[in-house]
């Protein structure tokens, strides 16, 4: 298909368990964005890429949390010594470039529960 | 710092009629932009409507217009002849010019009624 994949789409982790999500962006698209969803509440930034290049991890919400898109296509957000309070959905996005930036096209969200 | 706020947490509408649902944003930046996503159950985001803070005219997609008062701070969505498969949650994003981080209200829920 043509649009963002996430993988897994469901995730459980033992609290203390390394986790590691993965997004497929739309092919060309420049600019990756990952997000954190409470349930019930509106998506939180969490941080941004364009091509290679992390410009923005101001919402990560500790060093437990470590984001990548070496070649600037596919990205992993990980999340070290999982805690109950990360369960949350986590949504991947991507859009063509800077100009279209307020066009994002979001992927399905992977759902983390930690137990 | 910036923020969105929805007051309404829930919202009806009979099917085919318009329905306009609330939203005021604070922001200290001169040039930002201003968005609306569509959540349906699925839990996929769907891109809306944009309007940036210096366009003069309101935005419109087909049925979505974005009622933009600058001096009030308020992006009110309309949504016009609405159909059932509008029933979603809908979310007012806003992220300043040049920045990469966008900021989204809690979400209204609306429910089309047949």
């Amino acid at each position: 298909g043509a649009g963002v994949s996430q993988s897994p789409r469901y995730k459980v982790a033992k609290r203390g368990q390394d986790v590691a999500l993965r997004c497929d962006p739309i092919s060309g698209h420049v600019s990756l964005f990952w997000y954190q969803q409470a349930l019930g509440q509106g998506p939180e930034f969490l941080t941004y890429f364009q091509n290679e290049a992390q410009l923005d991890k101001s919402g990560l919400p500790s060093d437990r949390f470590f984001a990548e898109r070496p070649e600037g296509s596919v990205s992993t957000l990980k999340i070290q010594r999982t805690q109950q309070e990360d369960s949350a959905v986590y949504l991947c996005a991507s859009s063509f470039n800077r100009d279209r930036e307020y066009e994002q096209y979001f992927g399905p969200g992977t759902r983390l529960t930690v137990t | 710092a910036q923020k969105i706020t929805q007051t309404q947490p829930g919202m009806f509408v009979q099917e085919k009629e318009a329905v306009t649902l609330d939203c005021t944003y604070d922001t200290s930046d001169q040039s930002y932009g201003l968005f609306w996503y569509k959540q349906p159950s699925s839990g996929e985001m769907i891109f809306l409507i944009y309007q940036g803070s210096y366009d003069e005219q309101n935005a419109t997609e087909g049925r979505y217009s974005l009622n933009f008062q600058k001096a009030r701070k308020s992006a009110n969505l309309v949504i016009s002849a609405s159909q059932l498969g509008d029933s979603a949650m809908y979310f007012c994003a806003m992220r300043a010019a040049g920045g990469f981080k966008t900021i989204f209200g809690a979400g209204t829920r609306l429910f089309v009624k047949a």
